[in-house]
Order: structure tokens, then sequence, then C-alpha cells
């Protein structure tokens, strides 16, 4: 079956731009997370959903991070006034359940730029 | 708080070579202990887990890894590399809340023909 999307798979921006990230879900998957993976990193927490709820936001770098999931399905992540620090491999990741620390799959990332 | 140690950064080996990357958390409740792999241009994806039970776990491609939970370790480990092995494994435990996955820094594995 389909795997995690994410699109675009880059994103070239300016300092100070607004830019939004989308993750499609595997279909039926409740749990669904962000994370940044820097380069020589492991990927890094943001956010996870339970259905259409934040459950965690603990891992957002600030308030300039957002993210939304409306109808329990695809989520966007949005980044307001970038800066060249945000670059980085965004990567979504779901789950079939709401057990902690099931397995969790991933897409192929977003790789943004901030110039 | 929770976090993962990789020892190996990179390792380079020749085909037939043994392998072992060493993993090391920082957590003394009940774990879950997970390893992923990415391939060159593909996207991460489980490698193998371990919830419970018999601490050698067997996962996909010949790859094990075994839980000693007296040493916090959960280290990765092939008897036989093959070059399309070459990628990068990140040793994972999900944090305290369970709310996520929490990353080693991950170890780039060559593997020469």
């Amino acid at each position: 079956g389909a795997g995690v999307s994410q699109t675009p798979s880059n994103k070239v921006t300016e300092k100070g731009k607004y830019v939004e990230l989308r993750c499609d879900p595997i279909s039926g998957h409740t749990a669904l997370y962000w994370y940044r993976q820097s380069l020589g990193q492991g990927p890094e927490f943001l956010i996870y959903f339970q259905g259409t709820g934040a459950a965690d936001d603990s891992g957002l770098p600030n308030d300039r991070f957002f993210a939304v999931r409306p109808e329990g399905s695809v989520s966007t992540l949005k980044i307001q006034r970038t800066e060249r620090g945000d670059s980085a491999v965004y990567l979504c990741a779901t789950s079939p359940r709401e057990t902690p620390g099931d397995e969790q799959f991933f897409g192929p990332g977003t790789r943004l730029t901030v110039l | 708080a929770q976090s993962v140690s990789q020892h190996n950064h990179h390792v380079i080996l020749s085909e037939a070579a043994s392998l072992e990357l060493g993993c090391n958390y920082s957590y003394g409740g009940t774990v879950n202990l997970f390893w992923y792999v990415q391939y060159p241009g593909q996207h991460l994806q489980l490698l193998l887990k371990y919830f419970s039970g018999d601490p050698l776990v067997k996962g996909i491609k010949g790859f094990e890894a075994e839980f000693i939970k007296s040493k916090f370790s959960f280290n990765l480990r092939k008897p036989s590399v093959q070059w399309s092995d070459t990628a990068e494994y990140f040793c994972a435990v999900p944090n305290q809340a369970g709310t996520a996955l929490i990353f080693g820094k991950g170890t780039t594995l060559s593997v020469s023909s």
C-alpha cells in the first residue's frame, strides 16, 4: 500500500518568508509525528498528533512553528518568519496505533533551505 | 530525560566482515528499543525492534540486536555484511511520555565490495 507522503520534497525560501510543509499519512493511521533532522544528526521530535489534536508539542522550538491536522488525516507544518537555522529535513511519521512507543512509519521528508 | 548514544559515527567494512554497532540508552524503566535504517536516497525504515521477551531480536536482512538491560545497551549485529548494507543506522527509544522517539546521532556504514 501507499506509504507516508510529504510535499514538497524540496523547498527553498528566503529568510523571513512563511512556508508550509504537508504530510499525507498512511490511510487509517491515527498517530502522526513531525521530526526535524539536521545534517549529521538523528531526527529530533517536534510535535505529536492523536487524531486531530496535538497531544505533545513540546518539541516545537519556538512560536514561529505551528502544525495542524484539522480532519485527523493530512497534517501541515507551518513556519513563520523563517531563519537560516530552520534549514533541515522535516520528517513526518505515522503509526496505526496510539500505543506509546509503537513503531513509526516515516515519509521521505521535505528538505527546507532558508537562504 | 532519556538519551541515546551511538558510539560509532562512521564504520567502514569490506564485504563479508562482521558488524557490530553500539547503542546505549539512559532510561531504567520499561523500554522499547528500535533500530531504523536509511539507505541512500530512501526514507527511514524499521530494521528491528524489541518490546519484551527474548532479548535477542532478529530483523530484516539478517540483522539482529541484543538487549542487555544491565548495560543499558541494544547493539546491532550482522555476521557478514554486504555492499547493499551501506546506509545510515539509527538507534531509538520512546521518550518517557511515549509521545515520540528519541534517536541517536546515527552511524554511517560504508561497505566496500
